[in-house]
């Protein structure tokens, strides 16, 4: 079984801080990395979808980064705000395989 | 954005009762869902892959005969989790992929099941 782990498990930051949580992986056999929003009493969505060693990605305030060959991706918050504040999600995906999900960070932004 | 339909959202019934929930996809054509569950505190673990026109692939450990999935149109996958007991209470969540096995998953709201 793939082990997919996210850290911190939880975090609060203050509205305006900037904030950065870690995905980790195996490093073999890598196909693809998404990166998932959860907001509470919603369904989760998309954020990114990372496939090359070195990608960076960027969405507004938020962007990420993919390193394959240490297996790890960062996704990176400019400047919370209160609605950034959700679980965070990675899954991750080797050949031939299904996407594996990490449990989550979740992000609390106070105002 | 592509949206995913799943219902019922909540399901609160007896020990020995056979649930079936349901999820649509509203606006594109997906061959292939998944179904998730999800434990409390932990990640969504994947159940079984659904593909249409043809039976599903579980995971190890989980139960063809229990959580039953039929996926009949490009747009509908059910799973019923049948004769259910408080073990099965859980969050169950679907997904359904455009092709192409690199896209994004576009989850449903997910089902909490309470078995009594």
């Amino acid at each position: 079984i793939l082990n997919v782990e996210q850290s911190p498990q939880s975090l609060h930051v203050q509205e305006g801080d900037s904030t950065n949580f870690t995905c980790s992986f195996p490093s073999s056999n890598f196909y693809a990395l998404h990166w998932y929003r959860w907001e509470t009493a919603k369904s989760p969505e998309a954020l990114f979808v990372m496939t090359l060693n070195g990608d960076e990605k960027k969405k507004g305030r938020i962007s990420a980064t993919l390193n394959t060959k240490e297996g790890y991706s960062y996704l990176y918050i400019k400047g919370s705000q209160p609605e950034d504040s959700a679980t965070y999600l990675c899954a991750f995906k080797s050949y031939g395989q299904n996407f594996v999900f990490g449990p989550g960070t979740r992000l609390s932004v106070l105002p | 954005g592509a949206v995913v339909s799943q219902h019922p959202s909540r399901v609160i019934c007896k020990s020995g009762t056979s649930v079936k929930i349901e999820c649509r996809s509203l606006d594109f054509q997906a061959t292939t869902m998944f179904w998730y569950r999800q434990f409390p505190k932990q990640s969504l673990m994947l159940m079984a892959t659904s593909n249409e026109g043809s039976k599903a692939t579980y995971e190890q450990g989980v139960e063809k005969d229990k959580f039953l999935i039929n996926h009949a149109s490009l747009t509908l996958s059910t799973l019923t989790v049948t004769s259910a007991h408080p073990e099965d209470s859980s969050f169950y969540i679907c997904s359904a992929r455009d092709s192409g096995s690199n896209q994004p998953q576009h989850f449903g709201d997910g089902t909490r099941l309470s078995i009594l």
